[in-house]
């Protein structure tokens, strides 16, 4: 069964130190999310792709954070300087469409951070 | 905005006995509504959905969920729980139609099933 694809599962950084996350999606799958889940919290979105192009952003903090999918497939979410506050899961999904009955999100394992 | 509320932090049932995790949402216009279970240091696992039609939805591993449009409501339900339920469960909701159509997650319930 295809899966979400993420690396590396956990990341420990000190504060001030650039990080960098990578997702493969599901083959096929035009749309592209990372979450941030807080512990004890539901996953918040942070940035949408559709294909290479974002579609919403807007939660996702531009003064550290930065999202890319270059070619439309796999992406790169990186954060520079970590902060003490990043510590969380970060977690990919892909979907076939972002509208539509074929909507739902296939989530990859996530990425655990913590930054000391 | 929209919106989701999962009232009970935690629900514990007795393994065979049947289970209910509840959801209840907020959105302008119709809803997509999602369930989904997390266990440790795992990724979220879609379970469910409910787009239009009927309004009791089955999903996989046994469960089902029941979508009430007049209390907002969209139940998990499962007839006989197995300890293997044992999990942390998320419910999502998006609008059907309108530029906002980001999901939107509850807090999440866990859910102990008892041996």
């Amino acid at each position: 069964e295809a899966e979400v694809a993420q690396s590396p599962r956990y990341k420990i950084t000190e504060k001030s130190q650039a990080v960098a996350f990578w997702c493969d999606p599901i083959s096929g799958h035009a749309t592209l999310y990372w979450y941030r889940q807080i512990l004890g919290q539901g996953p918040e979105l942070l940035v949408q792709f559709q294909d290479e192009s974002v579609v919403d952003d807007s939660q996702l903090p531009k003064d550290r954070f930065s999202a890319e999918r270059l070619k439309g497939v796999d992406s790169t979410l990186k954060i520079q300087p970590a902060e003490l506050g990043d510590s969380a899961m970060y977690l990919c999904a892909s979907s076939l469409a972002w509208t539509g009955r074929n909507n739902e999100q296939f989530f990859g394992p996530g990425t655990r951070l913590t930054v000391l | 905005a929209q919106s989701v509320a999962q009232p009970e932090d935690q629900v514990k049932v007795a393994e065979g006995n049947p289970l209910t995790v509840k959801c209840t949402y907020s959105v302008s216009g119709n809803p997509y509504l999602f369930w989904y279970v997390q266990y440790p240091n795992r990724g979220l696992q879609f379970l469910l959905k409910y787009i239009t039609g009927d309004n009791l939805v089955k999903g996989s591993y046994g469960f089902e969920a029941e979508f009430n449009k007049s209390q907002t409501s969209f139940h998990l339900k499962k007839p006989s729980a197995l300890v293997s339920d044992s999990a942390l469960y998320f419910c999502a909701v998006r609008p059907f139609s309108g530029s906002a159509r980001q999901l939107t997650f509850g807090s999440g319930t866990q859910l102990t099933v008892l041996p």
